[in-house]
């Protein structure tokens, strides 16, 4: 069975930064491109970011492009999202997923950005 | 960015009976290699969105053959031939052809 575990959500004042993590357990990371989404609180899905199996091509959604950055650690079996400038509107519970078809999720992340 | 719609954005069914959910998109799924890159997703309460299907029609391991993916181009449908309780929940179209990825708003199925 595919484990994802996201960490590194919490509250941060608007303009902060935080580091999310995710973590694969019981499959080789490496092996696959991922993803982060987010879900705002009540509402739908957003695709933030993606990043190929070499971590050479990678995709952002303008809402958070310039802002955050997505890197992979294949020998930590990790994924990462680098957030900066937070806004108010960044918060969510973000996932992590694997696969470029969203094969499998993550459990989430919140995130809360405010003063 | 490929604008998906989904209807209805609020589905009550009555246990055993068929649901229909439809997609569209504001322009054509088709790749340029030939696949249209068109997945559902299914988001229980309180837990994290799982797949149900992707490339238009292929369904999940796991995933009872009750639901079905169907369509092409623009046009999309998630049927579930007769509901049951445990597929309760919110359900996402989402294409990845084109980028961004976009999804569609969500379908609430609720039990009537």
């Amino acid at each position: 069975e595919v484990h994802l575990v996201e960490s590194g959500g919490g509250l941060v004042q608007p303009g902060g930064s935080l580091r999310l993590s995710c973590t694969a357990s019981t499959f080789t990371l490496s092996d696959y491109s991922m993803n982060w989404v987010r879900q705002a609180p009540g509402k739908g899905l957003e695709w933030v970011s993606y990043i190929n199996t070499s971590g050479r091509t990678i995709s952002y959604a303008d809402s958070v492009r310039g802002r955050f950055t997505i890197s992979r650690d294949n020998a930590k079996n990790s994924l990462y999202l680098q957030m900066n400038s937070l806004r108010a509107e960044d918060t969510a519970v973000y996932y992590c997923i694997q696969g470029f078809y969203f094969d499998y999720w993550g459990q989430g992340t919140l995130v809360t950005v405010s003063s | 960015d490929v604008v998906m719609t989904q209807s209805p954005l609020s589905l009550p069914v009555t246990l055993g009976q068929p649901a229909s959910i439809s997609c569209r998109s504001s322009q054509s799924l088709v790749h340029s290699d030939g696949n249209t890159y068109l997945n559902w997703f299914q988001q229980r309460p309180g837990q994290s969105p799982r797949r149900l299907t992707y490339k238009v029609s292929n369904r999940d391991s796991g995933v009872p053959d009750r639901f079905s993916g169907s369509g092409s181009g623009t046009d999309f449908t998630l049927k579930i031939s007769r509901v049951e309780a445990e597929d309760v929940g919110v359900y996402y179209c989402m294409q990845g052809t084109h980028w961004p990825i976009t999804f569609g708003q969500g379908t609430r199925l609720e039990i009537k």
